[in-house]
């Protein structure tokens, strides 16, 4: 079956650095979309990307779809502690059906 | 908040009994999907109804089952618990069947602790 990684599990940043976490799949993907879960929180949705090789920006946010459509990548730059929480990415394939597969998530902890 | 209401906010109970949470999803959304989310783990798809019927199956135990009622409110039951199926329980919600086509919008969650 299709299954989705994010690698890392999790990303220790100093406040005003960048990262990336990225999204891997085991199958070629339709679509894939991003959330956020802060802590406590439920995950609300960021983006989703459709296109090979698309790339959106949100504000400190670049998301990227890769050429063959089975990665995706989240970049942040100038991290504040805004951006602490949770990032999933969740993909659609027809390997799995109608229906999302997530990624286990990317844990964000920022040292001010 | 996004718009989808999940009740109730918090669940105690015993293993082996019976549980029903609710779901109400976002006004004209006619999809709504099942999560759970064990402790610090990832979203697993339990399931989705589409209008009324059910469009796709996750992980979901046969233990667990829902519905889809005509106001397009849910119901997730889980009977004969056990300690494992302890995580917090996610309603989200789209305005159509597919389930990755759409932005999901998710509940507020119903927090389950089987003792």
């Amino acid at each position: 079956g299709q299954q989705v990684m994010q690698i890392p599990q999790y990303q220790h940043v100093q406040e005003g650095e960048d990262f990336t976490t990225y999204c891997n799949s085991s199958t070629t993907l339709s679509n894939i979309q991003w959330y956020k879960q802060r802590p406590g929180g439920h995950p609300v949705f960021l983006i989703q990307l459709v296109k090979s090789g698309e790339v959106k920006k949100q504000k400190r946010l670049t998301f990227q779809f890769g050429e063959a459509k089975k990665n995706s990548s989240l970049h942040i730059t100038a991290t504040q502690t805004t951006d602490v929480g949770t990032y999933f990415c969740a993909g659609l394939g027809w390997a799995a059906g109608n229906k999302l597969t997530f990624g286990g998530g990317t844990r964000v902890l920022v040292k001010p | 908040d996004s718009g989808v209401t999940q009740t109730p906010k918090h669940l105690i109970t015993a293993t082996g009994q019976r549980v029903t949470l609710r779901c109400s999803p976002r006004s004209g959304d006619l999809s709504v999907y099942w999560y759970q989310q064990s402790l610090d783990q990832g979203l697993q798809f339990l399931i989705q109804y589409y209008n009324g019927e059910e469009r796709a199956k996750g992980n979901i135990l046969e233990r667990f089952s829902a519905q889809q009622f005509p106001d397009l409110h849910s119901e997730l039951n889980l009977s004969s618990l056990e300690l494992g199926d302890s995580a917090l329980y996610f309603c989200a919600s789209s305005v159509a069947g597919t389930g990755g086509m759409y932005e999901q919008f998710f509940g507020p969650g119903t927090r389950l602790t089987v003792l």
